[in-house]
């Protein structure tokens, strides 16, 4: 399996750009994370999906930024406009709960997104 | 919500000597509770995890405990290697309640040779 797929893996825009941030999860994981890293404010979770569903977008800073999943294997994290306090690494993470006796998520490697 | 706190927040400890990190939690219906290790520029893997049933768990070098009535579960690394070297996070869920992993802040863990 080649685990969570993310891209980009470094992405600079120019404030007030529209950006994409694209994820394929594990085949099989019918949980899907969106997780934004700081310095300042650690590993924050964003939104969640189940079976390509949003279950809980409260973590979404604002109405800047949005996601979907259209499809099991694909789900985008859109920034429309971009500023640069959203420069961050941005991590999707997949889980099957039960899968192994375990719960835990599998991340992907991240986009760092620089605004500038 | 669910709210972690997790101490210390920077760790040195010479090779070979052993590291604990402590995390405690709120919401007394958390259920899940992994750790994971960072590594500079890379992806938070999952090293260990323990579920509300157990109060202890051991995979070589690393175990993790839980006290359900103080809320509060911890990581312990023994016989450190410059390797163990990263950020440490501990996380609480409770499952079947959308597997919503909330984190701690993080733990830099320096291994001294």
């Amino acid at each position: 399996d080649a685990g969570v797929i993310q891209s980009p893996r470094h992405e600079v825009t120019e404030m007030g750009q529209e950006v994409t941030l694209r994820c394929k999860p594990i085949s099989g994981h019918d949980y899907l994370f969106w997780y934004r890293q700081t310095m300042m404010r650690g590993l924050e979770l964003l939104i969640y999906f189940n079976n390509n569903v949003p279950i809980d977008d409260s973590g979404m800073p604002e109405d800047r930024f949005s996601a979907k999943m259209p499809n099991a294997s694909f789900s985008t994290l859109k920034i429309q406009p971009s500023e640069p306090r959203d420069s961050a690494v941005y991590f999707c993470a997949s889980s099957h709960p039960g899968q192994g006796g375990g719960y835990g998520y599998t991340f992907g490697s991240g986009t760092r997104l620089t605004v500038v | 919500g669910e709210n972690v706190e997790q101490h210390p927040s920077t760790l040195s400890v010479q090779e070979g000597d052993s590291a604990v990190i402590k995390c405690t939690y709120s919401d007394s219906a958390s259920n899940y509770f992994p750790w994971y290790k960072q590594e500079l520029g890379k992806r938070p893997q999952l090293i260990i995890d323990i579920r509300s049933n157990v109060g202890e768990k051991k995979d070589q070098r690393i175990a993790v405990t839980l006290n359900k009535t103080a809320k509060h579960f911890s990581l312990h690394i023994t016989e450190t290697q410059p390797e163990d070297s990263a950020v440490y996070f501990c996380a609480a869920s409770i499952v079947g309640y959308g597997n919503k992993l909330v984190f701690g802040a993080g733990t830099i863990l320096r291994v001294k040779s």
